[in-house]
């Protein structure tokens, strides 16, 4: 079975300043998703990142980025430039692509309480 | 934002009521899910849907029933609600391959 691991459950960044969240998995599958979620204090979830198992090149989206370690199962997020409006739960999610059955199930870790100080 | 309504919001009612949550979509998606959120849990899978009248279990289906009787639409309904199931729950859809998009979340309170 897949698990998702956030080894850190609370972090704080300064404003301006770059922070890094962690994020392992573990899996047997060769090829899946994964996504990092915000949820900020209004309680939606919103996806920030996604990266694709099959490609090398790690998936950035402004101010976010990934570093995606297939070999070590590794996914963290990257916040440069930290802003206040970034202070939320961060969610890591793997999606294991099953299509003889045509499921996409999530597994998420247990979030990352990020908050960043003026 | 994708077009998901959770119905209720909020809700509050006592142990051993039938309560069913509404998740509606339109954006004409195969797959909707539900999930319920704790803390030092994340969110975890309760039923998913992938079609109409297609539902399975997800790992923390005891307690809960599901019904999709038309794309749009996904219902959870707690047959005989307990203090356990005190929680915040979010619909998601999704197509292949791609993010789920999530609703609004209902806040579910069990007294």
């Amino acid at each position: 079975a897949q698990t998702v691991t956030q080894s850190q459950p609370e972090m704080s960044v300064q404003e301006a300043e770059t922070v890094t969240l962690s994020c392992t998995y573990d899996t047997s599958e060769s090829n899946y998703y994964l996504f990092w979620y915000k949820q900020p204090p209004s309680r939606q979830m919103i996806l920030v990142i996604r990266q694709e198992a099959y490609k090398q090149q790690n998936a950035t989206e402004n101010r976010f980025s990934v570093n995606f370690q297939k070999a070590a199962k590794s996914f963290s997020l990257k916040i440069s430039d930290s802003q206040l409006g970034d202070t939320a739960m961060y969610f890591c999610a793997f999606m294991k692509s099953a299509p003889a059955s045509g499921t996409y199930k999530y597994i998420f870790g247990t979030g990352t309480r990020l908050k960043v100080l003026a | 934002d994708a077009g998901i309504t959770q119905s209720p919001r909020h809700k509050v009612t006592e142990t051993g009521t039938p309560v069913t949550l509404r998740c509606h979509q339109t954006e004409n998606h195969r797959y909707m899910y539900w999930y319920r959120q704790d803390p030092g849990h994340g969110l975890r899978l309760i039923h998913y849907s992938y079609g109409v009248k297609d539902t399975d279990k997800g790992e923390v289906s005891d307690g809960y029933s599901v019904s999709r009787s038309k794309t749009e639409d996904f219902l959870l309904t707690l047959e005989s609600a307990t203090s356990s199931q005190t929680s915040v729950y979010f619909c998601a859809i999704s197509d292949n391959n791609q993010p789920q998009h999530f609703g609004d979340g209902t806040r579910l309170s069990i007294l």
